[in-house]
């Protein structure tokens, strides 16, 4: 079946440094690729997503790359914010059916 | 602007009672699905429906069902609440994979 692993939290940094959260997947076919992102109390909403091979998604200075070699698509920002501090979510959807990994918690201190 | 609603954000009902949560969507979508998420465990599907009346389980179906009278609402209803269902609920929508979320019920069973 499907899956996602996605890397166990908390990452603490501290404000502009650099971002990785890797995450990889199993399907079959050509799923397509999404990161969410859920802010304390609220429920997940869209980062970003990609649909096909070597796409990048990108949004608010977040990116990712969908690697087919590598089944990964790692979330990636150049330099955090205070309010990047939220659990992100990596999902893959194959049909109508979403697999969602099990969110990583960013703590970002100022 | 898209919208998922839920009728209630945080509830508290008692052990044996009977619980209803709704969900509605705007977006015309086909699919909706219901996740409960608890912490370190991510989001575990309990059940989805892909047309009017109909449904599937999801990974976490027993102690709930589901109904779907029309195309914008999909409710859960937990038959005789237990305590080991206290935990967030989240409702979602989809189209073309991408999962659109409600802000979530926070449900807590004394």
């Amino acid at each position: 079946g499907n899956s996602v692993t996605q890397m166990e939290g908390p990452v603490t940094l501290s404000e502009e440094a650099f971002l990785t959260i890797n995450c990889t997947y199993t399907a079959t076919g050509y799923p397509s690729l999404f990161w969410y992102v859920q802010y304390p109390g609220e429920g997940l909403q869209l980062l970003l997503k990609a649909t096909k091979a070597d796409d990048k998604g990108s949004n608010k200075g977040f990116e990712a790359t969908y690697r087919k070699e590598t089944t990964s698509f790692h979330l990636e920002k150049g330099s955090v914010q205070v309010s990047d501090s939220a659990v992100y979510f990596c999902a893959l959807s194959r049909s109508y059916i979403p697999t969602f990994g099990r969110g990583t918690s960013l703590i970002v201190h100022p | 602007d898209v919208k998922v609603t839920q009728s209630s954000r945080y509830l508290v009902k008692r052990t044996g009672e009977k619980v209803f949560l709704e969900c509605v969507q705007d977006m015309d979508h086909e699919n909706m699905f219901w996740y409960r998420q608890d912490p370190g465990l991510g989001l575990r599907l309990i059940y989805f429906s892909y047309d009017v009346k109909m449904k599937e389980k999801g990974d976490i179906p027993e102690g709930y069902s589901v109904s779907r009278e029309k195309k914008e609402r999909f409710s859960l209803i937990l038959e005789s609440a237990s305590t080991n269902q206290t935990s967030m609920y989240l409702c979602a929508s989809s189209f073309r994979g991408e999962q659109f979320f409600g802000p979530g019920t926070r449900l807590t069973v004394l």
